[in-house]
């Protein structure tokens, strides 16, 4: 079974600077699809960013970017210029490509990121 | 708004009681997800309907079951209910039910067991 680990429960970023948000996984297979999700205070589930496991190019979405290092199973998510619209709770997620679609999302515990004015 | 309507938004009941939760995906998606978010737990998913058959399975309870109408709209039902059982239920719900298609987040049903 995969396994999708979050080593920091909590982040703390001053607006307008850099911050990146690490994520570690496990798995035996080859193909799959990474994502990270923001909760806002609201609890909706956003996609911020989604990444094809057989891409090397890092996904980009305006101010989010990942950083995935297949071989150390690494998927780690940098934000810039931090707004304080980005403060929530981060997921990262986990999906096979190998099952057909017949599976869902594995997450992470999340990380609770906060912007200081 | 994602496009995915959950319905009742907050759920209070008492323990040992059965409630349905009801999820419309986004018009023209055929595949439902029903996930939990519990303090406990985490985000786990629990189980996947693609066009009214159930798909796969996660961690889903014995005591818990979920069926896709022909309608597409997609019921989770949770009996002999537990204090443990508290938690935000999403539905998702995407186009197809291969792993490229974006899954789209209802805004969730808060249920509190008391």
């Amino acid at each position: 079974a995969q396994t999708v680990t979050q080593s920091q429960p909590e982040m703390s970023v001053q607006e307008a600077e850099t911050v990146t948000l690490s994520c570690t996984y496990d798995t035996s297979e080859s193909d799959y699809y990474l994502f990270w999700y923001k909760q806002p205070p609201s609890r909706q589930m956003i996609l911020v960013i989604r990444q094809e496991a057989y891409k090397q190019q890092n996904a980009t979405e305006n101010r989010f970017s990942v950083n995935f290092q297949k071989a150390a199973k690494s998927f780690s998510l940098k934000i810039s210029d931090s707004q304080l619209g980005d403060a929530a709770m981060y997921f990262c997620a986990y999906r096979s490509a190998w099952r057909g679609g017949a599976d869902g999302l594995t997450f992470g515990k999340g990380t609770h990121l906060i912007i200081q004015p | 708004d994602s496009g995915v309507t959950q319905t009742p938004k907050h759920l209070i009941t008492a323990t040992g009681q059965r409630v349905t939760l009801r999820c419309s995906p986004r018009s023209g998606d055929l595949s439902v997800y029903w996930y939990q978010q519990s303090l406990d737990q985490g985000l786990q998913f629990l189980i996947q309907y693609y066009n009214g058959e159930e798909r796969a399975k996660g961690n889903i309870l014995e005591r818990f079951s979920a069926q896709q109408f022909p309608d597409l709209h997609s019921e989770l039902n949770l009996s002999s209910l537990e204090l443990g059982d508290s938690a935000l239920y999403f539905c998702a719900s995407s186009p197809r039910g291969g792993a490229f298609y974006e899954q789209y987040f209802g805004p969730g049903t808060r249920l509190t067991v008391t």
